[in-house]
């Protein structure tokens, strides 16, 4: 089975930088997502880790230590747009690929 | 464009009635997924499916019904012994393997009359 933890909420303040993080417990590992979900519609994919180190999008960028089952999402230059929750989730190496989310973290951007 | 397709977008229900959710996907994508999500949670699995007429229970798969007859759709059905089904419903579909993300539908809110 798996288990992925991620805080419930976090608050940053408009152009700083935050980061969320993500520890996951699995059975197997085969890559993670970070996704973005407003309030009321789909999420959206943000990257994907499936080697460790470091991801850069633009503003965004995602971390995974596969040994430590631990990712994080860092944003950079926060925006107010930026407010929303953001979900972390592991995708299993069976032949099934099931995909598992965790609870998301809700971030507010306040001005 | 391709996409996926997610009907209705808001839906009642009555006690002890059956309801079916549609997703239908033009992305040629192997994998669908159903996931539900309560207010202030993340999504939890329901079924998911890799090829046709093969699908797999997830997490919570208690009080649902699912089937893969073509690539394209994957409808869900809430039965009567899902006791508590209000929620909201997203629909995914993956290529299903390495770093290919899942694109989700706009999702199905349903609600108990």
């Amino acid at each position: 089975g798996q288990n992925i933890d991620q805080p419930t909420e976090m608050t940053a303040t408009e152009g700083a930088i935050v980061q969320i993080n993500c520890t996951y417990q699995t059975s197997g590992f085969n890559g993670l997502f970070w996704y973005q979900q407003h309030a009321g519609e789909a999420p959206t994919f943000l990257s994907y880790n499936v080697l460790d180190g470091l991801e850069e999008k633009g503003r965004f960028s995602s971390f995974l230590s596969r040994s430590k089952g631990y990712s994080y999402l860092l944003l950079k230059e926060l925006q107010m747009k930026d407010s929303a929750s953001y979900l972390c989730a592991v995708r299993d190496s069976g032949g099934y690929q099931k995909v598992t989310f965790g609870t998301g973290t809700k971030l507010q951007v306040i001005p | 464009d391709g996409g996926i397709t997610q009907s209705p977008k808001y839906l009642f229900r009555k006690e002890g009635q059956n309801v079916t959710l549609s997703c239908e996907q033009n992305l040629n994508h192997d994998a669908m997924y159903w996931y539900r999500q309560d207010p202030g949670q993340g999504l939890r699995l329901i079924y998911y499916s890799q090829i046709v007429n093969d699908f797999q229970k997830g997490d919570i798969a208690e009080g649902y019904s699912v089937s893969r007859e073509k690539k394209e759709s994957f409808p869900l059905t809430v039965t009567s012994a899902q006791k508590n089904p209000t929620a909201f419903y997203l629909c995914a579909s993956s290529t299903g393997t390495g770093r290919w993300p899942q694109h989700f539908g706009d999702g199905t809110r349903l609600s108990i009359l």
